[in-house]
């Protein structure tokens, strides 16, 4: 009940096209739902996240669209560039007493061709 | 703009030594975790860290690994007795005291070597 599923686990996408990446979880109790951009090598950096009291977030070409019935929410990048290379990783948590652990899905290694 | 550190970025240590994993958090975060990432693999939570104490910790944290304030600033994990196993890319991760806040902010890791 833990678990984050995420797909697909790689995509290529040609340059100016929108990626999608989803994921879909088990337990409602959780609460917040963000995604991050990993580069090889790098931590994991925070790209967006929502809460499940709205069904889309934007920021920039970024946003989230999150569906609270089918316990899914997904990551849409539009206009994708190379410089959006990169594996993506949906995770989801619950905010309990002031802390909260992450609970990742497996990733997606996304590649954009130019 | 603020940001997590680690170090060392890279570790190499024989299997059975101690190792020492060292964060600093940024500064008016009071909320601080340990995750790891085996190659190719996703990111798992460790262990959860306020007011000088563990909050949380997963199956993975078990007796060989531990967590320390020593000072203001730096938060550690230190595994007694390393294993092959072992070898991952550890993350330290800080999140701010405020109400509702749940942003975690990642370091750029360590990555561990058990030989």
């Amino acid at each position: 009940q833990q678990q984050v599923k995420q797909s697909p686990q790689s995509l290529i996408v040609q340059k100016g096209g929108i990626s999608i990446i989803n994921c879909a979880y088990e337990n409602t109790a959780f609460d917040y739902f963000p995604w991050y951009q990993q580069f090889p090598g790098k931590g994991p950096a925070l790209l967006i996240a929502i809460r499940p009291d709205v069904s889309e977030k934007k920021e920039g070409r970024f946003t989230i669209s999150f569906n609270k019935s089918a316990k899914q929410f997904s990551l849409h990048i539009m206009d994708s560039q190379p410089g959006d290379s990169a594996t993506y990783f949906c995770a989801a948590s619950q905010f309990s007493g002031g802390y909260n652990k992450l609970i990742f899905g497996a990733g997606t290694r996304l590649a954009v061709h130019p | 703009e603020p940001e997590v550190t680690q170090t060392p970025s890279h570790q190499v240590t024989q299997m059975g030594q101690e190792v020492i994993l060292r964060c600093v958090p940024i500064s008016n975060h009071l909320y601080f975790y340990w995750y790891r990432q085996i190659l190719g693999q996703k990111v798992e939570f460790l262990v959860s860290f306020y007011n000088n104490e563990i909050s949380e910790k997963s199956e993975i944290f078990d007796d060989q690994f531990s967590v320390e304030r020593p000072d203001g600033s730096n938060f550690t994990l230190k595994i007694r007795s390393t294993k092959l196993e072992d070898s991952a890319m550890y993350f330290c991760a800080s999140s701010p005291l405020t109400s509702g806040s749940y942003e975690q902010y990642f370091g750029p890791g360590t990555r561990l070597t058990v030989t």
